[in-house]
């Protein structure tokens, strides 16, 4: 069965630094992996998509995550935090087995940005 | 991306009513639409799957005679919460999706609360 792991719950950075959000997956067969935003009373809105074309994804707002199969992470990264960036982030697995389609949301990361 | 709204955005009603949700895709005709529940600060939970003209596929766990779902048009889902409790209160949230399953887009959410 397919499941993700985020590793923190809750990430704090100074705007214009690094951020670094940690997802490891669990899947049986080349997963389909991605990250979705949701800001407060929002929708959720999808960051960016990995479906084994390229390891390396880049998605919207200078986000990016790379998929390492060895380490089975898929985290996200962003060079410099910006204070809108501050939101749940979720890493999610599509399952597609068996019948049954349906995408299965990690715990989520809540990123917090200093000024 | 595509536009999938959700009225009403919020609602609170009496414990032992019904509340109707509804999920509109705005601009695209959706094959399958998805309801999620969300409790604060947890992740999303998938409720059920729905297919235009079909019965719905609810995950083990989700009442169906309390839960009743009704995707009756390929722009169209709503969500029924029977006999409302004030342990239903939540952020239920639905997504549309076409021909690729593993591409959602997410509606804004409805909170409601059953006091």
């Amino acid at each position: 069965a397919q499941s993700v792991t985020q590793l923190d719950s809750h990430v704090s950075v100074s705007e214009g630094t690094p951020v670094l959000l940690r997802c490891n997956y669990s899947s049986s067969y080349s997963p389909s992996l991605f990250w979705y935003v949701q800001h407060p009373n929002k929708g959720l809105q999808l960051l960016l998509k990995y479906t084994s074309a390229a390891t390396l994804v880049k998605g919207i707002n200078g986000f990016e995550a790379e998929f390492k199969k060895s380490e089975t992470s898929f985290h996200l990264t962003k060079p410099s935090a910006h204070m809108s960036d501050a939101a749940e982030y979720f890493c999610v697995v599509f399952s597609g087995r068996d019948s049954s389609y349906k995408l299965i949301f990690g715990s989520g990361t809540r990123l917090l940005v200093r000024p | 991306g595509a536009v999938v709204s959700q009225h009403p955005s919020w609602v609170i009603c009496k414990s032992g009513t019904s509340v109707k949700i509804e999920c509109r895709s705005l601009d695209f005709q959706a094959t399958t639409m998805f309801w999620y529940r969300q409790f604060p600060k947890q992740s999303l939970m998938l409720m059920a799957t729905s297919n235009e003209g079909s019965k719905a596929t609810y995950e083990q766990g989700v009442e169906k005679d309390k839960f009743l779902i009704n995707h009756a048009s390929l722009t169209l889902s709503t969500l029924t919460v029977t006999s409302a409790h004030p342990e239903d209160s939540s952020f239920y949230i639905c997504s549309a999706a076409g021909p690729s399953l593993d591409t959602q887009y997410f509606g804004p959410g409805t909170r409601l609360t059953v006091l």
